[in-house]
């Protein structure tokens, strides 16, 4: 069984860089595409991006101006970094795999606030 | 960019049955969409219902069912429960690597 959990500092402030971390264990990173999606209190669930072991990535095309992801294959490990953060990019961030004709794996999601 | 369509809430009695649909502000939804259907409840990580247009994930009750249905995705639980009271949230793969979630339809049990 895949299981996914974030990791990354819970306060930024504004106009710095969001960093988190997804580490992915019971699988290989290899495998699948690994996404991030976000969730603003109160509200809907938002995909991020995805990234594929090659280092092929799909973004939003609403936060593609801000975002990279990476991976490090040596530590089955997957990452966000989000730039000029506001506090609209308040929210908790999930880590998941989402597959077209099989299961999806969703981390347990960190809350990343964005304040001075 | 294309819009993912949910119904903002939605309301059925115990024992009812309630269909939640997904839908596209331009185009019609098929499975060639791959719709999946995702509950969660305040403060937990969401939840697979449905994959792949009508696939229940491992441990779902066979009350939650998928389907296309005209030209939206539909998500039908039949016997409703009172802790089938969640938020619901479709996804659906728009090609080119890009998936796209609906805006989530609150379902109240009542």
């Amino acid at each position: 069984q895949v299981q996914l959990q974030e990791s990354g500092p819970g306060l930024v402030k504004p106009s710095e860089t969001l960093s988190l971390t997804c580490t992915v264990s019971g699988g290989s990173i290899s495998s699948y595409y690994w996404s991030w999606i976000r969730q603003p209190p109160g509200k809907g669930l938002e995909w991020i991006g995805q990234i594929y072991y090659t280092g092929n990535t799909n973004y939003n095309p609403s936060l593609k101006s801000r975002v990279t992801m990476s991976l490090d294959m040596s530590k089955n490990q997957f990452s966000l970094k989000l730039n000029s953060v506001t506090a609209a990019d308040t929210a908790v961030y999930y880590c998941a795999t989402l597959r077209l004709i099989e299961d999806a794996y969703w981390g347990q999601g960190t809350l990343v606030t964005v304040s001075s | 960019q294309t819009v993912v369509t949910q119904e903002p809430s939605f309301s059925v009695s115990p024992g009812g049955t309630v269909t939640l649909t997904c839908g596209l502000s331009s185009g019609s939804v098929s499975p060639s969409y791959y719709p999946s259907w995702y509950q969660q409840t305040p403060g937990q990580a969401p939840r697979t219902l449905i994959y792949n247009t009508n696939t229940r994930s491992s441990g779902v009750p066979d009350r939650f069912s998928g389907s296309i249905l005209g030209n939206k995705a539909a998500l039908t639980i039949t016997g409703a429960q009172a802790d089938d009271e969640s938020d619901y949230y479709c996804v659906l793969y728009m090609g080119s690597g890009i998936w796209v979630f609906g805006g989530g339809t609150k379902l109240t049990v009542l």
